[in-house]
């Protein structure tokens, strides 16, 4: 059974960093891309973006929203892929999804990040 | 960026009833690869996203045979053909031709 879990979600300040994780099991992670969507409190979903596998390169795309201060990186040994948040804005706050592909076959349950003063 | 509109916003269906949402994309989600990269989601309330329909017309495994999607190019459909009421939830139709990839602003299904 393919299971994504998020974690890492918190309160934090603007201006400031996070990190979140995403582990997955129950398929070969190094097989796919992985991705990550997100959603403020009570709107619709917004893409963030995606790595590819390492035999296509291992890069990144990037939403225009969070160019330059988000990046997504993976450790395949570990099945993980992370989302490094710097300088993160008030409106960064919402439900943060980790998904299986670039397009996204399946979806963790979620990590809440609140950026807040 | 590809605009992906969806409509109508707010869909009250009778049970049993059928219901369809429309997805507009503002360019032709058709890849140079041949593939349409065009999906639908829906999201229950307090759940996650999940996958129903990817490639316009693909059932996600699991996915009961109620839900379909059609069309071509730039517009786009799901079709349930006969609403129950665990159907009830917001439904997204996404694109991942084009990066940067895009949601639709999200149908709201619920019944009369």
């Amino acid at each position: 059974e393919v299971q994504l879990v998020e974690s890492g979600g918190d309160l934090v300040r603007p201006g400031r960093s996070l990190r979140l994780s995403c582990t997955g099991s129950g398929f070969t992670f190094g097989d796919y891309a992985m991705s990550w969507a997100r959603q403020a409190p009570g709107k619709g979903l917004e893409w963030v973006g995606f790595i590819r596998k390492e035999t296509y390169g291992g890069t990144a795309e990037y939403a225009a929203s969070v160019e330059g201060r988000f990046f997504i990186s993976r450790d395949d040994s570990e099945s993980i892929a992370y989302l490094q948040m710097n300088g993160l804005k008030i409106e960064d706050t919402g439900v943060y999804y980790c998904r299986r592909g670039d397009a996204g076959d399946f979806w963790g349950q979620g990590t809440l990040v609140t950026v807040a003063s | 960026d590809i605009v992906m509109t969806q409509t109508p916003l707010s869909s009250p269906v009778t049970l049993g009833q059928p219901a369809s949402i429309s997805c507009r994309s503002s360019q032709s989600l058709v890849h140079s690869d041949g593939n349409t990269y065009l999906s639908w989601l829906q999201q229950r309330p307090g759940q996650p996203p999940r996958l129903l329909i990817y490639k316009i017309s693909n059932h996600f495994p699991g996915v009961p045979d109620r839900f379909s999607g059609s069309g071509r190019g730039t517009d786009f459909t799901l079709t349930i053909s006969r609403v129950e009421a665990e159907d009830v939830g917001v439904y997204y139709c996404m694109q991942a031709t084009h990066v940067p990839y895009t949601f639709g602003q999200g149908t709201k299904l619920e019944i009369k």
